[in-house]
């Protein structure tokens, strides 16, 4: 059974920084690309990105572009997502995915002082 | 960016009905689109994808339709579970985006 799990959300200042991670188990982690996917309270959801099998290609949604990094230690089945200069803006439930098939539960990021 | 338009953004039904849900695409994307429910407080759940084909397990009341820039989303007979929010999704081309959401209310 595919099981994503993400953890590492909380409260932080605007201005501050927030690592997410996504441990997977059920699947074969290195043989799939992974995505982060975010809903802010109330509202539709959002692409944020995703990284390939090895790491070599990431792509981000313009708004996080230069604040947010992904990444993946295939030895560890986990996927991260460091998220610095945070805004109000980035406050959202933030969803781990295997090729935006299967999806964690999210864990919430608030994003206020 | 390619801005997926979806609609209704709401709509009321019964059991029973049948229910249509239209994306439409910015600019071509082929049949690279996907359809998701998502209940309060869980995460999406793939209904359909490449437009037309049925994930795994998901009942055959629910169809997908459509190619280019225009996609439905048909549910034969809606059953009480079915009360949600539904999305479609491109992943034909970066970012990928989204549609508003349909949300199916009693």
């Amino acid at each position: 059974e595919v099981q994503l799990v993400e953890s590492g959300g909380g409260l932080v200042q605007p201005g501050g920084s927030l690592r997410l991670s996504c441990a997977a188990s059920g699947f074969t982690f290195n043989d799939y690309w992974m995505d982060w996917v975010r809903q802010a309270p109330g509202k539709g959801l959002e692409w944020v990105a995703n990284i390939n099998q090895d790491g070599s290609e990431k792509y981000f949604v313009d708004s996080v572009k230069g604040r947010f990094t992904i990444s993946r230690d295939n030895a560890k089945n986990s996927l991260y997502l460091q998220m610095n200069s945070l805004r109000a803006e980035d406050t959202a439930v933030y969803y781990c995915a295997r090729a935006l098939v299967y999806w964690g539960q999210g864990t919430l990021v608030t994003v206020s002082s | 960016d390619i801005q997926m338009t979806q609609s209704p953004s709401s709509l009321s039904a019964s059991v029973g009905d049948r229910v249509t849900i239209t994306c439409r695409a910015s600019q071509g994307i082929r049949n690279d689109l996907v359809w998701y429910q998502q209940k309060p407080g869980k995460a999406p759940k793939r209904l359909i994808y490449a437009a037309s084909s049925l994930h795994s397990g998901v009942p055959s009341r629910f169809s997908g339709s459509g190619s280019g820039t225009e996609f439905t989303l048909t549910i034969s007979s809606l059953q009480p579970e079915d009360f949600a929010t539904y999305y479609c999704l491109q992943h034909n081309s970066y970012p990928r985006t989204f549609g508003q959401g349909t949300k199916v209310e009693i």
